[in-house]
């Protein structure tokens, strides 16, 4: 019962540096989600997926991109990490009717 | 656009004290109304849900009912434990919507 698995767990880049956040999911939801998560600022939506083959912005796109590779994985790419992408990002999915469901999180420090 | 408010923290509490943490929201049609738990290192948990008014969802002896008149959806235990320190989301679900709409989050500090 793995719900929804994020790779890595932490990380520390450098500004500049490029990587990829991987997410999967095992519940064969049709929708998935990045959110990043600062102090005082709540969840705020990245990029979502509404189903396999679609991706869609959310309130804070930018410098970020999104590949759904399946129906079981959504990636989050940073091109060119900046301070201000330091965060916690978290991946969700979602079925029909549905509440969300979470992964444990990335912690992301960019130096 | 859709919205929920939730009231800001933290909420200190003493253990075996009554909680309440108001949620409020906006929302057009009849959605459902969920109520997620974030514990340290974690991601969100869903701990109740609601999905019509009057609907009362529970789980671990917290309590919230779907108060359509009032646009609201109330957080509540009886009896607080330390172990319930987390920080709690109140958030909707439009029908039709891809996009959940989630509040701030309200920090809970349980003392011995």
């Amino acid at each position: 019962n793995a719900g929804v698995t994020q790779t890595p767990k932490f990380q520390v880049l450098k500004t500049g540096q490029s990587m990829t956040l991987q997410c999967a999911q095992d519940m064969n939801h049709n929708s998935m989600y990045w959110y990043r998560q600062d102090p005082g600022m709540g969840l705020r939506l990245i990029y979502y997926s509404a189903s396999e083959g679609t991706t869609d912005k959310g309130e804070v796109p930018n410098g970020y991109n999104v590949s759904r590779l399946n129906k079981r994985e959504f990636s989050l790419r940073l091109e060119s990490a900046a301070p201000s992408q330091t965060s916690v990002y978290f991946c969700a999915s979602m079925g029909v009717g549905q509440p969300q469901h979470f992964g444990d999180g990335t912690r992301l420090s960019i130096l | 656009g859709d919205s929920v408010t939730q009231m800001e923290g933290p909420v200190t509490l003493s253990e075996e004290a009554f909680l309440t943490i108001n949620c409020t929201y906006t929302a057009t049609g009849y959605p459902s109304l969920f109520w997620y738990v974030q514990y340290p290192g974690e991601g969100l948990q869903l701990l109740l849900k609601a999905t019509k008014a009057d609907d009362k969802g529970s789980n671990k002896g917290f309590e919230a009912t779907y108060r359509k008149e009032t646009t609201s959806f109330h957080l509540e235990k009886g009896s607080v434990q330390v172990s319930d320190s987390a920080v709690y989301f109140c958030a909707l679900s439009a029908g039709g919507s891809y996009i959940p709409t989630f509040g701030r989050g309200t920090s809970l500090i349980v003392h011995p």
